[in-house]
């Protein structure tokens, strides 16, 4: 089981804006910057898009962007692109012990 | 541009061990974790475990007794191995690198993945 929970699904209209939660069961997610984000479309591996909570590597679109507050992280997709649909997962720590999130799949209405 | 690239068997008998390498190819494996995520059909990602270039290793309390990874730096490979198979064990597995800073730690380079099936 999962110490961090993401909501199913999220949707959205090209050019619209859309928010994924990531709420840790614990106050892991609050005490440290170990929060990242991948995006992984049908049938291929995981990319990493976000990482240190707000830091996006080299070649990820500035539409992508990390935040948290408390024990919640959150991925904006902003301006959304037919390319955005695809499954979300975030990552962080539990204890000791790194976690993924459940995963959301969003979709591009 | 550092890749990676699995390799194994895509079938494993139930109550046989399943076997995947990671090799390595442009760039080093010092100073970085190397680790082994899965997927089951249509779920989300499971963390196995990693493996630091050094031998350190930390694997996921649900999968400890049966997982091993190991490392040979002088042919950039790291490999897992998890005993007593089921179908639940069933799913694409994948390799990736694990950048850790003195504040976080993320995997930034994923290999395209392995689909292993348990079945007789």
């Amino acid at each position: 089981q999962s110490a961090l929970t993401q909501p199913p699904s999220a949707s959205g209209s090209p050019g619209q804006s859309v928010t994924i939660s990531c709420t840790g069961t614990s106050s892991v997610v609050a005490a440290y910057n170990y929060v990242s984000w991948y995006q992984q479309h049908p049938g291929k591996a995981p990319k990493l898009i976000i990482y240190d909570v707000t830091k996006r590597p080299s070649g990820v679109p500035d539409r992508f962007s990390g935040s948290k507050s408390g024990n919640t992280a959150s991925l904006t997709v902003s301006g959304l692109q037919a390319e955005d649909e695809a499954d979300y997962y975030c990552s962080s720590y539990a204890g000791r012990d790194r976690v993924f999130g459940t995963g959301t799949k969003v979709t591009v209405l | 541009q550092v890749q990676l690239q699995e390799s194994g068997p895509g079938l494993v008998k139930p109550s046989e061990t399943l076997s995947l390498t990671c090799t390595v190819s442009g760039g080093s494996m010092s100073n970085y974790y190397w680790s082994w995520i899965r997927q089951p059909s249509g779920k989300g990602l499971d963390y196995i475990g990693y493996i630091y270039y050094s031998g350190t290793t930390k694997y996921d309390p649900s999968l400890k007794s049966r997982v091993t990874i190991s490392v040979d730096t002088s042919k950039n490979q790291f490999s897992l191995k998890l005993t007593s198979v089921t179908a639940a064990d069933t799913g694409v597995y994948y390799c990736a690198r694990e950048h850790c800073t003195s504040i976080s730690c993320y995997m930034d380079v994923w290999g395209q993945g392995t689909t292993v099936t348990v079945s007789s």
